[in-house]
């Protein structure tokens, strides 16, 4: 059963310090997704990679977050310097290139900066 | 670009009833549309895709609907149980030209035993 993983789970970090989170995507699957989700705005956009390479980050603000694909079974987001508005749950998501982009998302990473 | 609809207010059912949620969309309609199921805690996981010439959709006992006139999606869960209780997104794409879907917010379902 293939299935996106997520490291780490849980973090907690204080502002100012870097934080970095990494996804592993279905093997085979080649667009890579990265969500941001918290009560008040919902499951937001960050990035969008097709083949490794970013499509869309109109998303993210550019000025402290970067997203990369090292490789096809590594995608990471870093954040840096990270500030509390910035906790909220991390989902990375992966699908096959199609018209339709269903994804299949990871079990997140619960970001809380103090 | 689109903007997506769902009711922010919980839905409460007891078990055995027809679940109903709603999505509605503005501007253009988009080539297809999804729903997901969030449990607490986890990712989405998708259910259902529906495109812009099919009406409806049926996968068990779920259904979902497109009215491209009325720019709404319905889902319905019929017989619905306890386990069904989760947040149910839709999610169509952000733009004409783009096949990127973009998420709702989301309803809540509890199906009250």
């Amino acid at each position: 059963d293939a299935r996106v993983t997520q490291t780490p789970r849980d973090k907690v970090t204080e502002m100012g310090q870097e934080v970095t989170m990494r996804c592993q995507p279905i093997l085979g699957h080649n667009t890579v997704f990265w969500y941001r989700q918290t009560m008040m705005q919902g499951l937001e956009l960050l990035a969008y990679f097709r083949n490794r390479a970013p499509l869309d980050d109109s998303g993210m603000p550019k000025d402290r977050f970067s997203a990369e694909m090292p490789d096809a079974t590594l995608a990471t987001l870093k954040i840096q310097p990270s500030e509390p508005r910035d906790s909220a749950v991390y989902f990375c998501a992966s699908g096959r290139d199609s018209h339709t982009d269903t994804q299949y998302f990871g079990p997140g990473t619960r970001l809380t900066v103090l | 670009s689109q903007k997506i609809e769902q009711n922010s207010e919980a839905l409460n059912i007891q078990e055995g009833k027809t679940a109903t949620l709603t999505c509605n969309y503005t501007n253009y309609s988009p080539a297809y549309l999804q729903w997901y199921r969030q449990d607490p805690g986890r990712g989405p996981v998708f259910l259902l895709l529906i495109r812009e010439n099919e009406k409806e959709k049926r996968k068990e006992r779920l259904k979902v609907t497109f009215d491209t006139t009325l720019k709404q999606s319905l889902f319905h869960i019929t017989a619905s149980q306890p386990a069904d209780s989760a947040t149910y997104l839709c999610a169509l794409p952000l733009s004409g030209g783009s096949y990127i879907p973009t998420f709702g917010r989301g309803t809540s379902l509890i199906v009250h035993p």
